[in-house]
């Protein structure tokens, strides 16, 4: 059971280049969202789902696109970037519903330089 | 500010001395309150949850919620120094489904 898989684990830009994050997860997880950790910062809400064709913007959507077109995958598109997203993105799923019954899972993180 | 405010430490311990680690937040709205843990270059996993005030004992873990003061804590008696890793407070108002606000985690080490 593979849970939540990103790709790449690493990447390197130049500013004004664009690129998908890839996320997929085979747990049939309705919920799926990014985020991204810097330091002193913790884990910060981009982007969320809560199925197939749903999805809203979190804390810090600026620069950012995500679309949902099956429960699998939900892939994250830097359109221009820019040295202020180096960061840690990670993918988290979970069945649709707060508390225990329904914790995140997340992926082990895609590592990205803008430089 | 920010809503959930965590001391980023750096902790180190000796190996068996009992660890504290704390988070304060604003929102009253919260209701659901977890702990995850986060080893360097992985995902966080979810260690303890807790719903609204109350305690909640894990094995050597044990997570606090006081709503009056909001104030939440994570214990952990007899650390290892397998226990040494990042440890994030995250919160959810009711109904929010997995849409956390995460503490700016605090990294622990334990020495043997």
């Amino acid at each position: 059971n593979a849970g939540v898989t990103q790709t790449p684990k690493f990447q390197v830009l130049k500013t004004g280049q664009s690129m998908t994050l890839q996320c997929a997860q085979d747990m049939n997880h309705e919920y799926m969202s990014w985020y991204r950790q810097d330091p002193g910062m913790g884990l910060r809400l981009i982007h969320y789902s809560v199925g197939a064709g749903i999805t809203d913007q979190g804390e810090v959507p600026n620069g950012y696109n995500v679309s949902r077109s099956t429960t699998e995958d939900f892939p994250l598109r830097l359109l221009s970037a820019a040295p202020s997203q180096t960061s840690v993105y990670f993918c988290a799923s979970s069945r649709w519903g707060s508390g225990d019954n329904s914790p995140l899972h997340f992926g082990n993180g895609t590592r990205l330089t803008v430089t | 500010q920010k809503e959930v405010e965590q001391d980023p430490g750096p902790l180190s311990v000796p190996e068996g001395a009992i660890v504290s680690l704390n988070c304060t937040y604003s929102n009253s709205a919260f209701q659901y309150f977890m702990w995850y843990r986060q080893y360097s270059r992985k995902g966080p996993e979810l260690l303890m949850y807790t719903y609204s005030s109350g305690n909640k004992e894990d094995g050597r873990f044990t997570a606090q919620v006081d709503k009056s003061s909001k104030y939440i804590s994570l214990f952990i008696r007899d650390s290892q120094p397998s226990d040494s890793a990042t440890y994030l407070c995250a919160m959810s108002p009711y109904n929010q489904g997995g849409k956390l606000i995460f503490g700016q985690g605090t990294e622990l080490s334990v020495k043997p």
